[in-house]
């Protein structure tokens, strides 16, 4: 079975520094990675993913994440983040297959990003 | 075009009612999942359709819980009995078809077993 670790629960930073989010995942195949903004009272946004290819991919609103097969992680980075970049992102780790969970989402538990302006 | 809608978005309800949330799915999105998401977690998947068939419901917590979509569109979770760990908020998502597709969440209904 997959899950997913994110070591922060919260993180803090000004407005205008970099950011990098942290996830790791376990699973036996090569997974389908996501990255997830939720915003308070709003449903989840994707921000980016990752399914093959390239292990640097590009996001919306800036962002990018890094697949790295040999440390199990898919971490989340922005150079420059803004106020409204505040929310709760969440990591989560999905699989090819059709039948079953027909690539149900695992995610974790999530990461707070407070901005100090 | 519109997004996901679920309904109500707030729901309170007394020990031992039965709650019925509504998920209004993107038009032509196949596949559909519910999961349910406690306070300070991430979403925790319970089940999954694809058309009208319920392929996997093996995150549902207990029998108290029942999902359909019967015509392969609007889907409706049903919770019996509610009890005071039921409450969270229940996400519904949607999705084209392939596992390559995004899911397209909703912003959830939360249900706060009183």
């Amino acid at each position: 079975a997959q899950s997913v670790t994110q070591p922060d629960i919260h993180i803090t930073v000004s407005e205008g520094a970099s950011l990098e989010l942290r996830c790791n995942y376990s699973y036996g195949a090569t997974p389908y990675l996501f990255w997830y903004v939720q915003s308070p009272g709003q449903g989840l946004q994707l921000l980016l993913k990752y399914f093959s290819g390239d292990t640097l991919v590009q996001g919306i609103k800036g962002f990018e994440a890094e697949f790295k097969r040999s440390q199990s992680s898919f971490n989340l980075r922005k150079p420059s983040v803004h106020w409204s970049d505040a929310a709760e992102y969440f990591c989560a780790v999905g699989t090819a297959s059709f039948t079953g969970g027909g690539n149900k989402l695992t995610f974790g538990t999530g990461t707070q990003l407070k901005v100090e302006l | 075009g519109a997004g996901v809608s679920q309904s109500p978005r707030y729901k309170v309800a007394k020990r031992g009612q039965d709650v019925a949330l509504r998920c209004d799915p993107i038009s032509g999105h196949v596949s559909l999942f519910w999961y349910q998401q406690a306070l300070g977690q991430g979403p925790e998947f319970l089940t999954y359709f694809q058309n009208e068939a319920q392929l996997d419901k093996s995150g549902l917590p207990s029998d108290r819980f029942f999902a359909e979509r019967p015509e392969g569109s609007v889907s409706t979770l049903k919770i019996q009995r509610t009890q005071q760990e039921d409450s969270a908020v229940y996400l519904c998502a949607s999705r084209r078809q392939a596992p390559k597709d995004e899911q397209y969440f909703g912003p959830g209904t939360r249900l706060t077993v009183t």
